[in-house]
């Protein structure tokens, strides 16, 4: 099993160009996350999906969209990239009971310049 | 607020010692989970410990146990036996359930752990 795939590993985007962070999970997790990972601040809650088709804001949604088409996919749209976006991106997946530990993609390391 | 507190943002410890790492807790949900994570320098997150709130017994696995004190909110990871590979950061985090019924895990700042030989 693959897990949670991410792509890319590595991203350097000029201000106010748009991107798509790709999530892929083979494991039929109904629910996806993508949190993003700031020095000394740990994991911050972006977006999250309970499953195909329902997607719902986290903590620090300001400049992100979201789509869940499809139980495997979860892709994390950047639009107008701003500097406050450089960030390591991390998305996740658990299964449908609450002992279960999130599974995590490798990261996106994402810089905006 | 915070709702995961890790009060250190570093530590150190000899190889072979044990060591604790702080995490307290703050929600009102009377069904949540506990969680430890290891970041090591590569970057990835491995799932360390779980302990549920319902449980009786504190959690254990290998080298890891999580102090579980409910009633201080705290979740503390101990490390017993420090290996050089246990350099890494290390995440504490919670799952709650959302007012709409989803699993949500919140992140504390975490905690870079340095074992030194």
């Amino acid at each position: 099993n693959a897990g949670v795939t991410q792509t890319p590993k590595f991203r350097i985007l000029k201000i106010g160009q748009s991107m798509t962070l790709q999530c892929a999970q083979d494991m039929n997790h109904n629910y996806m996350y993508w949190y993003r990972q700031d020095p000394g601040m740990g994991l911050k809650l972006i977006y999250y999906s309970v499953g195909a088709g329902i997607t719902d804001k986290g903590e620090v949604p300001n400049g992100y969209n979201v789509s869940r088409s499809t139980t495997e996919d979860f892709p994390l749209r950047l639009e107008l990239a701003a500097p406050s976006q450089t960030s390591v991106y991390f998305c996740a997946s658990i299964e449908g009971h609450g002992n279960s530990p999130l599974h995590f993609g490798n990261g996106t390391r994402l810089t905006v310049t | 607020a915070q709702k995961i507190t890790q009060t250190q943002p570093g530590m150190f410890v000899q190889e072979k010692e044990a060591v604790t790492l702080d995490c307290t807790y703050d929600t009102s949900d009377p069904s949540y989970g506990l969680f430890w994570y290891k970041q090591p320098s590569s970057g990835e997150m491995i799932f360390l410990i779980y302990q549920g709130s319902y449980d009786q017994q504190n959690a254990t696995e290998g080298r890891y146990s999580l102090n579980f004190q409910k009633a201080r909110k705290s979740a503390n990871l101990v490390i017993s036996a420090s290996q050089l590979g246990d350099s890494a950061m290390y995440f504490c985090a919670m799952r709650e359930v959302s007012s709409g019924g989803s699993y949500i895990p919140t992140f504390g700042r975490g905690t870079s752990l340095i074992v030194h030989p």
